[in-house]
């Protein structure tokens, strides 16, 4: 099946810096989606993103999905922010199931 | 319902009981999974349902796993003879469609087998 593969494991922040997630898939996709997982468990839907970009707020995320790449980026982080940040793919072929990483945990101190 | 919920949020269980974890997903969601995370990893697929059709299983740690999906809303995952290594967090998903669109995760069962 599709590997997917997400860096760096751990990242710690200064409240109000920028910061940059990278995932690496290793098949064509057809689904790609980014979650943050706050500290009480919660799975919460960023972006679908199968290619291309889009913005919400403080966070963007960009797939290149010829280069089987996405990245998220988060920008003047706060404390909020905080939590594992997954990335999650679905391979062209077979069902729309989604692997995901192992995920970045994120701290962002004030 | 607004999100998706699952019940109960915590379970103990003996080794050996069985166990029972729900799955109430967004109302008109056709598209159902259920994912297992342990501790420290990313969510691990078990099982995937369009309406009741069970479609994929292949994730199903093995045959003490059990889920169905009868009339094509709540879904109950069934555990047989639970054992230590069954211990984790139990999520359900769902999504609008049968393809592949946004996915909506309930807060999960944290399952401890003792």
């Amino acid at each position: 099946g599709i590997q997917v593969e997400q860096s760096p494991p751990d990242l710690i922040l200064q409240e109000g810096a920028n910061s940059t997630l990278r995932c690496n898939f290793s098949d064509s996709v057809n689904n790609l989606q980014w979650f943050h997982q706050n500290p009480w468990g919660q799975l919460i839907n960023l972006f679908y993103i199968p290619s291309g970009t889009k913005q919400n707020g403080r966070l963007s995320a960009t797939t290149v999905a010829t280069e089987r790449y996405s990245l998220l980026y988060i920008s003047s982080s706060q404390t909020t922010d905080s939590g594992v940040y997954f990335c999650a793919a679905g391979a062209v072929r077979g069902y729309s199931t989604l692997t995901f990483g192992k995920g970045t945990m994120l701290l962002v101190s004030p | 319902g607004a999100g998706v919920s699952q019940s109960p949020r915590y379970k103990v269980a003996k080794r050996g009981q069985d166990v029972a974890l729900r799955c109430d997903p967004i109302s008109g969601h056709v598209s159902l999974f259920w994912y297992q995370q342990a501790l420290g990893q990313g969510p691990e697929f078990l099982t995937y349902f369009q309406n009741e059709a069970q479609l994929d299983k292949s994730g199903l740690p093995s045959d003490r796993f059990f889920a169905e999906r009868p009339e094509g809303s709540v879904s109950t995952l069934k555990i047989q003879r639970t054992q230590q290594e069954d211990s984790a967090v139990y999520l359900c998903a769902s999504s609008l469609g049968g393809g592949n669109e946004k996915l909506f995760f309930g807060s999960g069962t944290q399952l401890s087998v003792l």
